[in-house]
């Protein structure tokens, strides 16, 4: 069965600080792997996108990792700050277009 | 700002009812997906067209269906509405199928009473 799993549920961090997301999926076969930002409330938005052949993208503060081989993948904030508090969701699309959601990491970051 | 808009962005029905709601793609945009996002929780895949088919869907009833229009704008209508389908309703537009860039819309958030 295709799944995207997403842990921790929710976490809550110091301002400044990093933190790191994770993200298994079982989707079979697989195309690529994409992280969202969304606020509470509104739609998601895009952070990164990755292809089998990628390990690492970057975006600003926002690094995610790819293991296509053990299925994970990692989303790392850096310095964070308090605009970061929202839900960061997983999303992996497989074949036949077929795209599945994770429920997300809910991020609190605390002046 | 992702040149996807959605409308209406609030709406109360009640049991029962029938609801439209609507979504603008951003401009050049062929593929229109539809997601349904109960609090908390990641969203779910209704289905997605593509040049006005249907072109996948999701485990939903048929009570849920859509229309996309030759300028790709699109219409999720959902049927006999009950109380488990309140929801935030996304649109997302992206350039072909296979979805490379995908642009959200703020969605419309749908309360069944």
């Amino acid at each position: 069965k295709n799944q995207v799993e997403q842990s921790p549920q929710s976490l809550i961090i110091l301002e400044g600080k990093n933190c790191t997301l994770q993200c298994n999926y079982t989707v079979s076969p697989f195309s690529n792997l994409r992280w969202y930002k969304q606020d509470t409330g509104r739609g998601p938005v895009s952070l990164t996108i990755m292809t089998f052949s990628e390990n690492t993208k970057s975006n600003g503060r926002y690094t995610a990792t790819l293991d296509a081989d053990t299925k994970q993948s990692s989303l790392h904030i850096t310095a964070s700050q308090l605009s970061d508090s929202a839900s960061y969701i997983c999303v992996v699309m497989g074949g036949g277009f077929k795209t599945i959601f994770g429920a997300g990491t809910r991020l609190f970051v605390k002046a | 700002e992702t040149g996807v808009t959605q409308s209406p962005t609030h709406l109360i029905k009640t049991r029962g009812q029938q609801v439209t709601l609507r979504c603008s793609s951003q401009s050049g945009h062929n593929t229109v997906s539809w997601y349904q996002q109960a609090l908390g929780q990641g969203p779910q895949f209704i289905f997605q067209y593509y040049r006005e088919e249907e072109n996948g869907r999701g485990n939903f009833p048929p009570r849920f269906s859509g229309l996309q229009f030759p300028n790709y704008s699109s219409e999720l209508n959902v049927n006999a509405l009950e109380l488990d389908d309140s929801a935030l309703y996304l649109c997302a537009s992206s350039m072909d199928r296979r979805q490379n860039t995908i642009y959200f819309g703020e969605g419309s958030w749908l309360t069944v009473v």
